[in-house]
């Protein structure tokens, strides 16, 4: 299984704008970036995915490498309510299992 | 739309018992998995159902199994329980579209081994 990197934590400040890093230099071409969140006492939620173009929706934006050896999950402005941690998960074969590293804690402060 | 339903939410084991653990998937889903997370090992996935049928398998002994009903309802079973399967038992379920499907989490089973 493809593995990522992610730093263990990371502040910030309310209303500024967050980038998580991940590296995943193993990544296949048939792999997709998932982001996946787990705020306190909470099941993991899906933030965002992508292959090789970056993404936006709602929640969030996803930067992708052009050698997509490394994703940036941007938050635009961080809300307390997005203190959580943050998984980076490469999804490939078999498609029903996601294998998630330690991701990233991300602390907000007001 | 109601989401993922898992019970019961808390319960207390001793060693050596067995457990069985229910999840209902949102409407519509026929893919469940199951994950466990620890603090040291974080989040381990166990199985994943799709119609019934096992699709794809962790790395966990074969004390801890799983079945999925016609209805798309999962049970996972951990039998002769051991301290260390003391755990935060998660359930997903998913539509099922390939590698860029989302997964829908429930709130999970916390589960204690004394």
């Amino acid at each position: 299984d493809a593995k990522t990197t992610q730093p263990n934590s990371m502040e910030s400040n309310e209303e500024e704008p967050v980038h998580l890093p991940c590296n995943h230099s193993t990544i296949s071409g048939t792999d997709y970036i998932h982001w996946y969140r787990q705020l306190p006492s909470q099941g993991p939620e899906y933030v965002i995915h992508g292959l090789t173009s970056n993404v936006n929706n709602r929640m969030a934006s996803l930067a992708i490498a052009e050698d997509r050896k490394s994703s940036t999950l941007i938050l635009h402005r961080a809300t307390l309510r997005d203190a959580a941690v943050y998984y980076c998960i490469l999804r490939g074969s078999p498609r029903g299992k996601l294998i998630f590293g330690q991701g990233t804690e991300l602390s907000v402060k007001p | 739309k109601a989401g993922v339903t898992q019970t019961p939410r808390y319960l207390i084991k001793t060693r050596g018992q067995q457990v069985t653990l229910s999840c209902s998937p949102i409407s519509g889903h026929r893919s469940v998995s199951w994950y466990q997370q620890t603090p040291g090992q974080g989040l381990q996935f166990l199985f994943e159902y799709f119609s019934e049928t096992q699709r794809n398998k962790g790395n966990f002994p074969g004390r801890f199994s799983g079945r999925q009903f016609s209805n798309s309802r999962s049970e996972m079973n951990v039998s002769t329980l051991e301290l260390g399967d003391s755990a935060l038992y998660l359930c997903a379920s998913s539509n099922d579209r390939g590698l860029t499907g989302e997964l829908f989490f429930g709130e999970g089973s916390r589960l204690t081994v004394l």
